[in-house]
């Protein structure tokens, strides 16, 4: 356990449908970042925040939308998405924006 | 070009022996790196970071980074069969643009 929890593990929706994602970092850490995982592609940096404040904005399309009401939580909203956008969504947390990143067991979408 | 490149494998490698696994970055400006290890169905794990040309060896592992070459590997030695996942490596400017790029990852397989 990286002390960085996602929740739910696993969704599968429509494209109509709108959902949220979850993750709770219990570290203390001050930034925190969700990421998208394809196969075949590496890591892509969707979203950064640094202390609830969103620092990198990666050109991600609109239905996906980011909220980070502390430092310990951070969600993804989503709506209206593709089947494109059926991925391994994770989080991740670090000291500050210059430190290791802690990552969560991420959630795997499924649109249908 | 591909900002950071790794073989994507799979690279098999019997028990016991010395996994090699090679990354290539195209950013001059790139100060730190990091190998992560993900299991299948995981979320990746930091296992090595380094900063500094040379090596550094931490337990079985040994991080060698060679900046003028823009390389960086990991070494595996007394290789396990829980050793086997694919290895991501990342990379980042320390200072102005604080996005860690990843590479798609190398799969390594420990053969018993």
């Amino acid at each position: 356990e990286t002390g960085v929890t996602q929740t739910p593990r696993h969704l599968v929706m429509g494209m109509t449908n709108k959902k949220s994602l979850k993750c709770e970092q219990h570290l203390g850490h001050n930034a925190m970042y969700w990421y998208k995982q394809s196969a075949k592609k590496p890591l892509e940096l969707m979203f950064v925040y640094s202390l609830e404040e969103r620092v990198e904005n990666n050109s991600v399309p609109s239905r996906f939308s980011p909220e980070c009401p502390n430092s310990s939580h951070l969600f993804l909203h989503l709506h209206t998405l593709q089947p494109e956008d059926s991925a391994l969504y994770l989080c991740a947390s670090s000291q500050d924006i210059y430190n290791e990143q802690f990552f969560g067991p991420g959630t795997r979408l499924t649109v249908l | 070009q591909k900002e950071v490149e790794q073989n994507s494998g799979p690279l098999s490698v019997p028990e016991g022996a010395i996994a090699s696994l090679n990354c290539t970055y195209s950013d001059r400006g790139s100060q730190s790196f990091f190998w992560y290890r993900q299991y299948s169905g995981k979320s990746p794990e930091l296992i090595m970071f380094i900063y500094s040309n040379g090596d550094k060896e931490d337990g079985r592992f040994t991080a060698q980074l060679n900046k003028a070459s823009q390389y960086v590997s990991l070494l595996i030695r007394d290789s396990q069969p829980s050793d086997s996942a694919t290895y991501l490596c990342a990379v980042r400017r320390l200072f102005g643009n604080e996005k860690l790029t990843f590479g798609t990852g190398t799969r390594l397989t420990i053969i018993p």
